[in-house]
């Protein structure tokens, strides 16, 4: 089934670079999301990123989509104890009706 | 702030009882979303409606319904609450369909004793 895997902690130094990786099946997504949720609050749109691009850079952060290998990452440059969150891989299931999103990683930044 | 509103934000009930959670979408949005978030179960997606219309359902529970009204709010109605309900529930709004960027409300945090 549809299903979208992500890593559940990344653990990192302030003003290091952090890279949160995201797999997912289904081929015939359109589109790949990336969401940010701090505590307590909702789901932030980070970014996202059209299924026939490779990369799609938006200030410090990077997107990398592999097609063939079905892997999506989200680079972030310059971390900062401000990035502390819980982010969210998702793509639009086959149907076209919802998005599926990834169980979160928890990126913890120490300064 | 995302622009989508969600009341209230915290609700503590008793098993047994039925609860209504409140949505209003982003100005212009025509579609609403809610999603359960839960630690077991992670972030699903529970249903959608269009413009007054549902279209598309996931895994949205029989004791649970939804609607949207004609000024675009949504409500979502959870009934014979069991303790396995208690999660966090989110709305989101977009434009029109699922492909595009959907927008979450903070959520309305569900404890059931």
């Amino acid at each position: 089934g549809e299903d979208v895997e992500q890593s559940l902690f990344l653990s990192v130094r302030e003003g290091d670079s952090s890279v949160i990786n995201c797999t997912y099946t289904d081929s015939s997504s359109t589109y790949l999301y990336w969401y940010k949720q701090e505590p307590g609050a909702g789901l932030q749109l980070l970014t996202y990123i059209f299924s026939n691009m490779d990369m799609k850079q938006d200030q410090r952060l990077t997107v990398l989509l592999n097609k063939k290998d079905k892997h999506l990452s989200l680079r972030i440059a310059d971390t900062q104890t401000g990035d502390s969150a819980i982010y969210f891989c998702a793509e639009v299931n086959q149907a076209g009706t919802a998005l599926i999103f990834g169980k979160g990683t928890t990126l913890s930044v120490s300064s | 702030d995302s622009g989508v509103t969600q009341t209230p934000k915290h609700l503590i009930t008793a098993t047994g009882q039925r609860v209504t959670l409140r949505c209003s979408p982003r100005s212009g949005d025509l579609s609403v979303y809610w999603y359960q978030q839960s630690l077991d179960q992670g972030l699903q997606f529970l249903i959608q409606y269009y413009n007054g219309e549902e279209r598309a359902k996931g895994n949205i529970l029989e004791r649970f319904s939804a609607q949207q009204f004609p000024d675009l709010h949504s409500e979502l109605n959870l009934s014979s609450l069991e303790l396995g309900d208690s999660a966090l529930y989110f709305c989101a709004s977009s434009v029109s369909g699922v492909t595009d960027t959907q927008y979450f409300g903070p959520g309305t945090r569900l404890t059931v004793l």
